[in-house]
């Protein structure tokens, strides 16, 4: 079975923290995304990497960074939090897709979510 | 724009009675993928379907079953006879060849004994 793994189910930040926010997946899956969900919003891409060290930006990247030093370890950073950062962080990973881009049949497993309130 | 609007925000039945989730969609590809996701209480999102754009042929697994119609832009998920454990959070999404996977706002279902 696809394991996603994210090291913290809850936290509680200040607001101006740097927060990290870790992923690990055991599948050797080349991509990886964090999304992050809010009531009435769905899930939002806020970035995915498609291998080391290669990231890409989604829907809502501003106020976050990611970092892929590892295929199996994909980190997500709010480079000094706010409260409207407040949300559930979700991590997903998927195979990889045909060449020339990613191909819509594959199917991305998520993690348990990470739950980030900013006071 | 691609787009995926699931407009039952919330749903509430008792235990043993059929649901039905709505999703619909919009996009411009041919070539596409639809998927439904559930969200239990624990949060991890769940796979349960996966559907590509040329395969329009119903699904059914268990008490669950799929109606695709390219006609009306809809793929609904349905529950039949339901249970306490089914409740969730459902998500359908959207994915074509860009690669990116569009959801909808959710779907809470709440199965009440």
């Amino acid at each position: 079975d696809v394991k996603v793994t994210q090291s913290s189910r809850y936290l509680v930040k200040r607001t101006g923290e740097k927060v990290f926010l870790e992923c690990v997946q055991d599948m050797d899956h080349e991509n990886m995304f964090w999304y992050r969900q809010d009531p009435g919003l769905g899930l939002r891409l806020i970035y995915f990497s498609y291998d080391v060290k290669m990231k890409e930006k989604g829907d809502i990247p501003e106020g976050y960074s990611v970092s892929r030093e590892k295929k199996e370890r994909f980190s997500l950073i709010l480079e000094s939090a706010s409260t409207n950062q407040t949300s559930m962080y979700l991590c997903a990973s998927s195979s990889s897709w045909t060449s020339g881009g990613l191909s819509g049949k594959n199917i991305q497993y998520f993690g348990a979510g990470t739950r980030l309130s900013v006071l | 724009a691609q787009k995926v609007t699931q407009a039952q925000t919330e749903i509430s039945v008792v235990e043993k009675e059929d649901v039905t989730l709505d999703c619909v969609y919009e996009t411009r590809d041919t070539t596409y993928y639809l998927f439904w996701y559930k969200q239990p209480p624990s949060g991890e999102l769940v796979f349960l379907i996966r559907r590509n754009s040329f395969d329009e042929q119903n699904e059914i697994s268990g008490r669950y079953s799929w109606n695709f119609q390219k006609s009306t832009s809809s793929f609904n998920f349905t529950i039949t006879a339901s249970q306490v454990v089914d409740s969730a959070v459902y998500f359908c999404a959207l994915k074509n060849q860009g690669g990116k996977l569009i959801f909808g706002q959710g779907t809470e279902l709440s199965v009440k004994p």
